[in-house]
């Protein structure tokens, strides 16, 4: 199965609050985990990223957590900004090969 | 991190033109770009895959006649939408696969919103 599914479809999160978006893949054989950030009108722009072989990556207030076992990612934010407002999507992919997630609509509350 | 740079931002057309739209990696060499289609409040929809010299590869349901693609350089791939109707309007968005030594890392270009009439 080549599905990636991310929930939840929209957030709505107060200023400083925590903002989590999870993902779950079903392919083994993917091997490269990134997270993407849109605004309206622009394209998509690299968050942060992990591969497998690590359970938990930080950049800034972007942390993703992985757990191999259960298939799932996630992305943390901490103290969320209204400037975070964005669509967020996470995929999975191997090589060529990358598969989306249905995109999560953040709205961060000042 | 690395630039993709997409052109034209925008454009309007009338129905059965055909429209170029430009793709470059502006600070690396990419063997293989993507192509991508966007709708309103939904992910991104995989046109092709391209490669630098070579034929592109389609998805399923994509026109290959439809949507010409070009990657005649390192750092340029072409979408040609031809004989463009109203139905193709929508926001296309190209890739560029940068290599590195961790793994290949993709970077996304602006995005060109087609509005066909």
């Amino acid at each position: 199965q080549q599905q990636v599914k991310q929930s939840p479809q929209s957030l709505i999160v107060q200023k400083g609050g925590i903002s989590i978006i999870n993902c779950a893949y079903e392919n083994t054989a993917f091997d490269y985990f990134p997270w993407y950030q849109q605004f309206p009108g622009k394209g998509p722009a690299l968050l942060i990223a992990i591969r497998p072989d690590v359970s938990e990556k930080k950049e800034g207030r972007f942390t993703i957590s992985f757990n191999k076992s259960a298939k799932q990612f996630s992305l943390h934010i901490m103290d969320s900004q209204p400037g975070d407002s964005a669509t967020y999507f996470c995929a999975a992919s191997r090589g060529f090969k990358t598969i989306f997630g249905a995109g999560t609509r953040l709205f961060v509350k000042a | 991190g690395a630039v993709v740079s997409q052109h034209p931002s925008w454009v309007i057309c009338k129905s059965g033109t055909s429209v170029k739209i430009e793709c470059r990696s502006l600070d690396f060499q990419a063997t293989t770009m993507f192509w991508y289609r966007q709708f309103p409040k939904q992910s991104l929809m995989l046109m092709a895959t391209s490669n630098e010299g070579s034929k592109a590869t389609y998805e399923q349901g994509v026109e290959k006649d439809k949507f010409l693609i070009n990657h005649a350089s390192l750092t340029l791939s072409t979408l040609t939408v031809t004989s463009a109707h109203p139905e193709d309007s929508s926001f296309y968005i190209c890739s560029a696969l940068r290599p590195g030594a961790g793994g290949d890392t993709q970077y996304f270009g602006p995005g060109t919103r087609l509005t066909v009439l």
